[in-house]
């Protein structure tokens, strides 16, 4: 099945510092979504990317697909206390609504 | 809108009873509904597609007969974990999407975190 290979698996960051977590794939995706986890919670949607080399913005976050669509990525500017969580990207592949998520990044920010 | 109820939020049971877990779709209709399993620090694992008035599609690994799943209207997907054992203790989330084939959004509920003593 499809596979997404995120890195890091950690970051840790001082306050007001940026961030930035990728994801890859070896096939091309149909589309890649982007999803939070705050510590005992559950991820929440964040975005998704359908487009070929797309960018978004959400506030301080820059989610981007690549050209080629086999990778994505998420960038967080300036870094407050509640960015910290775990961030998926989940990815499916053409004519599939089935998601695989990748392994996350798990952010701490030390204030 | 989207919103996804998933209860209980924490069961404890003895090995060998069986549990329950619900998952409902509150404001929409969900004829697919998805089941994931997720040890501590690690990501989200599908165990099973849940289908309206079909039976689930298991993915590889995981025993049907153990994690039974009921999809029998569409909105509301029960997982049950037979003859627990403790390590089936782990979080369990269900999702829900809106659309089907084209990947819409996953809207999560709140887990289950099950402990199995």
């Amino acid at each position: 099945g499809q596979q997404v290979m995120q890195i890091p698996q950690y970051q840790h960051v001082q306050e007001g510092e940026d961030f930035t977590t990728y994801c890859n794939s070896s096939t091309t995706l149909s589309n890649i979504q982007w999803y939070k986890q705050r510590p005992g919670g559950h991820p929440v949607f964040l975005i998704q990317l359908v487009k070929s080399g797309e960018v978004k913005k959400q506030k301080r976050l820059t989610f981007q697909f690549g050209e080629a669509k086999k990778n994505s990525s998420l960038h967080i500017t300036a870094t407050q206390t509640t960015d910290v969580g775990t961030y998926f990207c989940a990815a499916s592949g053409a004519g599939s609504y089935q998601l695989t998520f990748g392994k996350g990044t798990k952010l701490s920010v030390i204030p | 809108g989207a919103v996804v109820s998933q209860h209980p939020s924490r069961v404890i049971c003895k090995s060998g009873t069986s549990v329950k877990i619900e998952c409902r779709s509150l404001d929409f209709q969900a004829t697919t509904m998805f089941w994931y399993r997720q040890f501590p620090k690690q990501s989200l694992m599908l165990m099973a597609t849940s289908n309206e008035g079909s039976k689930a599609t298991y993915e590889q690994g995981v025993e049907k007969d153990k994690f039974l799943i009921n999809h029998a209207s569409l909105t509301l997907s029960t997982l049950t974990v037979t003859s627990a054992h403790p390590e089936d203790s782990s979080f369990y989330i269900c999702s829900a999407t809106l659309g089907g084939v084209g990947g819409s959004p996953l809207h999560f509920g709140n887990g289950t975190r099950l402990t199995v003593t």
